[in-house]
């Protein structure tokens, strides 16, 4: 079974510098997905990055990019240039390569981001 | 384009009593999935709709959990009778369903519903 894990239950940074959220996970396979979502406090998650385990580079989103090692089985989130509005919980999921045994995500137990003015 | 919607946004009931939550999935999306998150620990799996079809139910805990999606549009997920240990936050997400070929299938999530066992 696939888990991921969220070393970081809490993190803080002062607007405008850069945050890393790290992240790692355990899998046997070789192809899958790894994803970042965003839970503001109003509740609604959002996807903020993809990323597929065949791509070597790593996937960027304006000012949110990833780290992906795939031998090291890490996906760190680097938010530059943070935002109040960056305040969230964060986060980090798995998904399986597609097939029929289903699309479920595998959740680490997130990491609280906290912006300071 | 509306998003997913849940109702209610937060239920307090006690023990032994019953609770039915809706999730609305964005139109046209034939994948719905239902996850929650039990006392601050990871959001986990319950189950994976593929239109009115059961795809995966793996993550159901018990038969105390009944999920239907008559029709193939909203779905309730229906908890008889309610335990302590039910308290959390239900999240339910939808996609699109893609021809076979591999290509990732956004899970878009609903604001959740906070069930409060007493």
């Amino acid at each position: 079974a696939q888990t991921v894990t969220q070393s970081q239950p809490e993190m803080s940074v002062q607007e405008a510098e850069t945050v890393t959220l790290s992240c790692t996970y355990d899998t046997s396979e070789s192809d899958y997905y790894l994803f970042w979502y965003k839970q503001p406090p109003s509740r609604q998650m959002i996807l903020v990055i993809r990323q597929e385990a065949y791509k070597q580079q790593n996937a960027t989103e304006n000012r949110f990019s990833v780290n992906f090692q795939k031998a090291a089985k890490s996906f760190s989130l680097k938010i530059s240039d943070s935002q109040l509005g960056d305040a969230a919980m964060y986060f980090c999921a798995y998904r399986r390569w597609r097939d029929n045994a289903g699309n479920m995500l595998t959740f680490g137990g997130g990491t609280r981001l906290m912006v300071k003015p | 384009e509306a998003g997913v919607t849940q109702f209610p946004s937060h239920s307090v009931i006690e023990k032994g009593q019953t609770v039915t939550l809706r999730c609305d999935p964005i139109s046209g999306h034939d994948n719905l999935y239902w996850y929650r998150r039990v006392m601050g620990k990871e959001i986990k799996f319950l189950l994976h709709f593929v239109k009115e079809s059961k795809q995966d139910e793996s993550g159901m805990p018990n038969n105390r959990f009944l999920a239907e999606r008559t029709g193939g549009t909203y779905s309730t997920l229906k908890v008889q009778p309610a335990e302590l240990e039910d308290s959390g936050v239900y999240f339910c997400a939808s996609s699109q369903d893609l021809p076979l070929g591999g290509s990732t299938d956004t899970q878009y999530f609903g604001p959740g519903t906070r069930l409060t066992v007493l």
